[in-house]
Parts: C-alpha cells; structure tokens; sequence
C-alpha cells in the first residue's frame, strides 16, 4: 500500500517568514495529493490540492509543487501570520482509492 | 447543511466496555470514513465504506466493527474498549467530484 512521509514534523518560523513542509510517497500510482490544516481542537480541513497532472498550483499565500519523477511534493505558505499557526497533514491517493496521510506537521508562527 | 455529524463529542469508557461512535452526512457522498488520531502519528484509517452496502478494513481496524446503515450514516463500534483505543476518531465523506475529504468535529474517547 501506499506510504506517506512528512516532513518535518514541527516548524517554528517568525511572521512574515515562508514555511516548507516536504512529503515523499511511495506509490507511483498516486495521483491526487492534498493538504490539510488542523487547527487546535479542530476537524482537518482542505486547504489545496493538486494532481498528478500539473506540477504546481498557487492560491494566494500558499501553493503546493509536485515531483513525480522524485515522488515528493511540498507546501509553500509565504509571509506566514499568526493564524497559519495549526498542524499540516499532506496525503496521497490513486483516484479516488483511500487517502494516505503523512505523520503531520506542527507549524507554529511567532509574532 | 450540517456537512459531517458525528456524535458523541466526549466519551469515558471503563475497560470492556462498549459503545458506538454514530456519524451522519447531508452532503449525498457515497464514501465514508473512520480515521483514528494520535500524537505523532497522524490520521490512521479504520474502517471505510465506498458506498452503500459494502464496508472494507483500513490500516488498523482491529478492535472496531462498523455499520453502514444507509447512505446518510456510518457507525463504528467498540466491542469491548481497550485503554489503547484511547483516541480521538473522525468519521469523513468523500465526493467524487473534488475528491475533497470533509471530517466532523471529532469524538474525543477515553477508555480506563
């Protein structure tokens, strides 16, 4: 089955600084790779994907890249602010089988 | 639109005891999920439901039964509640549009 590693598993960074959270995948059939914020005491939610069909996707702040020669991607978020501050699970799926999800990253945002 | 309902919110349980973790979804999603989380370890399946009528096991499913009632709800069930089911435990749908994943708030269980 799939396997997904993330890294790393926490990130201090100060406000206006950019933040890179890394994640590799196993499955060469994977196609579908999303990222999802989970604030403290919170349900993850989605905050961008992307599919195998494009090698990056941009949405203001935040923007997501993909290898798929290296199987890895990563999420960019640029002049992080306060409110970024949550924990980042990346995933990883082929269609619409089960999604995979790395270990999570602790990302916190110092004013 | 409520979106994912799961309840109860909290849960104290004594060692052997059972009890079931319900979840309900408005959204029409024909796939439901049961994910378990840890500290450090991330979001682990246990049990999914890709449609009505058909249930398969996820990553660890030892311990836990389920029940796809019908479209709408997808209940998970602790037979007898051991202290490493200490958890918190999402139920989550799933459309085939976006393959978006929308979670409920979460069941925060804590056997003795």
């Amino acid at each position: 089955g799939e396997n997904v590693e993330q890294h790393p598993s926490t990130l201090s960074v100060q406000e206006g600084d950019s933040a890179v959270i890394k994640c590799t995948y196993s499955d060469s059939a994977s196609n579908y790779f999303p990222w999802y914020k989970q604030e403290l005491g919170k349900r993850p939610q989605l905050i961008i994907d992307i599919r195998s069909n494009v090698g990056e996707k941009k949405d203001q702040r935040i923007a997501v890249t993909l290898n798929k020669t290296a199987k890895h991607f990563s999420l960019h978020i640029t002049e992080t602010q306060p409110e970024d501050s949550a924990v980042y699970f990346c995933a990883a799926s082929s269609g619409y089988s089960t999604l995979t999800f790395g270990k999570g990253t602790m990302l916190l945002v110092s004013p | 639109n409520a979106g994912v309902t799961q309840t109860p919110k909290f849960q104290v349980l004594k060692t052997g005891q059972s009890m079931t973790l319900q979840c309900a979804q408005d959204m029409n999603h024909n796939s439901m999920y049961w994910y378990r989380q840890d500290p450090g370890m991330g979001l682990r399946l246990i049990y999914y439901s890709a449609s009505e009528g058909t249930t398969d096991k996820g990553e660890v499913p030892n311990g836990y039964n389920v029940s796809r009632l019908n479209k709408r709800e997808f209940s998970l069930r602790l037979e007898s509640a051991a202290p490493s089911q200490t958890s918190v435990y999402f139920c989550a749908s799933r459309g085939r549009t976006t393959g978006e994943l929308f979670f409920g708030e979460g069941s925060r269980l804590t056997v003795l």
